[in-house]
């Protein structure tokens, strides 16, 4: 299956500066990739779906000018946190899939991301 | 409105005896049920899935989900629990509405095996 690697697995930056986090699909070319959200001690909320050479597809309720996201090619999709204020601290994790049904199978370690 | 429920906040079960962890959902139209696992600090993995055909679902790990339209649950299951179970377990749907398809996880449900 593939490998999926998440980078950093852990940020600390100050409010309103912005935060990239990278998500790498190591032994596949994933035309799609999908970005969570994880609140500490509640569920996991999908924020958007990665495409490829195309915009991505957000949830709604998702800021999509809070929450950039780039797929510039089938191994690297980006979700950047523009001006992080601390309501933005979560665990952020990545996913990709292999085909075009409807979800993720593997996913990256995470990352968390705390705002001060 | 779409949701999903996770009755139990934490399930407790002896090593080599059966497990159940509840999941029930409320969508309009057909959907799409899935269930994951996370373990403390890492991502999500993917047990299983139910889209369409066999009620059944066989999954990673030796688990099991059975799709029950009626009771609209999808509960996971597995025969015989090892102490390596015990992680956060999440079922998920997927389903269309107003703007376009939505996908809702559960609040969790964490698995402790003893052994």
């Amino acid at each position: 299956g593939a490998v999926v690697s998440q980078h950093p697995s852990w940020v600390i930056c100050k409010s309103g500066t912005s935060v990239k986090i990278e998500c790498r699909s190591l032994d596949f070319q994933a035309t799609t990739m999908f970005w969570y959200r994880q609140f500490p001690k509640q569920s996991l909320m999908l924020m958007a779906t990665s495409n490829e050479g195309s915009k991505a597809t957000y949830e709604q309720g998702v800021e999509k000018d809070k929450f950039l996201i780039n797929h510039a090619s089938l191994t690297l999709s980006t979700l950047t946190v523009t001006s992080a204020h601390p309501e933005d601290s979560s665990f952020y994790i990545c996913s990709v899939h292999s085909g075009t049904v409807d979800y993720g199978y593997t996913f990256g370690s995470g990352t968390r991301l705390t705002v001060v | 409105a779409q949701s999903v429920a996770q009755p139990e906040d934490q399930v407790n079960v002896a090593e080599g005896n059966p497990l159940t962890v509840k999941c029930t959902y409320s969508v309009s139209g057909n959907p799409y049920l899935f269930w994951y696992v996370q373990y403390p600090n890492r991502g999500l993995q993917f047990l299983l899935k139910y889209i369409t055909g066999d009620n059944l679902v066989k999954g990673s790990y030796g688990f099991e989900a059975e799709f029950n339209k009626s009771q609209t649950s999808f509960h996971l299951k597995k025969p015989s629990a090892l102490v390596s179970d015990s992680a956060l377990y999440f079922c998920a749907v997927r389903a269309r509405n107003t703007g376009g398809f939505k996908t809702i996880f559960g609040a969790g449900t964490r698995l402790f095996v003893k052994a």
